[in-house]
């Protein structure tokens, strides 16, 4: 089965603070991809990062680095510095790959809030 | 990067009418188109995923007869939701898949319906 766990229903934090969203995936798929989405109140997703499973090194994009460890299954996101423009609710998302297509399995959500 | 649209953006309607929802890739084409349903502080689930000129697949527990899919171009695909019931209320959001480059999925802004 396949399956992602976001055990952080809400983050609450004070601007400025470093904020880690954590991740958890099941899959018995060799090769799979993960994904990380924003979905601000407006409720558009946007995309932040695509990692594929054979690619264990960790990424910056400015204010945002991403963790993955397959070793613990877990593929974290951390902001440094948060900000207002931040607080959204962020998903983490699995690939799943069968006849249908390639549809993607979303984690419950971690709704953070940041506060100035 | 690549532009998946939603129209409408917000529908109301009666209980027992049909509603229309248009998802379409502007600058690429999709041969592929997910659609998703989110309830209120929920995730998103997959409903079905839609390939150009066949039939839908649909999840487990998603009724076809319902929520109808055509995917009748490489970039337009419709969910008509059939005989609509307040139950039916919720954010539905297409999602279009970019075969070229990273095979990235891009998701619509999404449309809320609400049955009255």
């Amino acid at each position: 089965a396949q399956k992602v766990t976001q055990a952080q229903t809400e983050i609450s934090v004070v601007e400025k603070e470093d904020v880690t969203l954590d991740c958890v995936y099941e899959t018995r798929d060799t090769t799979y991809y993960l994904f990380w989405y924003k979905q601000p109140p407006s409720g558009e997703l946007v995309f932040l990062i695509r990692r594929n499973s054979f690619d264990e090194q960790n990424e910056i994009s400015g204010r945002y680095s991403w963790n993955f460890q397959k070793s613990t299954s877990s593929f974290n996101f951390t902001i440094t510095a948060s900000q207002v423009v931040d607080s959204a609710v962020y998903f983490c998302a699995l690939r799943r790959v069968n006849q249908a297509g390639t549809a993607l399995i979303f984690g419950k959500g971690t709704t953070l809030s940041v506060s100035s | 990067g690549a532009v998946v649209s939603q129209h409408p953006s917000r529908v109301i309607c009666k209980s027992g009418t049909s509603v229309k929802i248009e998802c379409r890739s502007l600058d690429f084409q999709a041969t592929t188109m997910f659609w998703y349903r989110q309830f209120p502080k929920q995730s998103l689930m997959l409903m079905a995923t839609s390939n150009e000129g066949s039939k839908a697949t649909y999840e487990q527990g998603v009724e076809k007869d319902k929520f109808l899919i055509n995917h009748a171009s490489l970039t337009l695909s419709t969910l008509t939701v059939t005989s609509a019931h307040p139950e039916d209320s919720s954010f539905y959001i297409c999602s279009a898949r970019d075969v070229k480059g990273w095979d990235t999925q891009y998701f619509g802004p999404g449309t809320r319906l609400t049955v009255l």
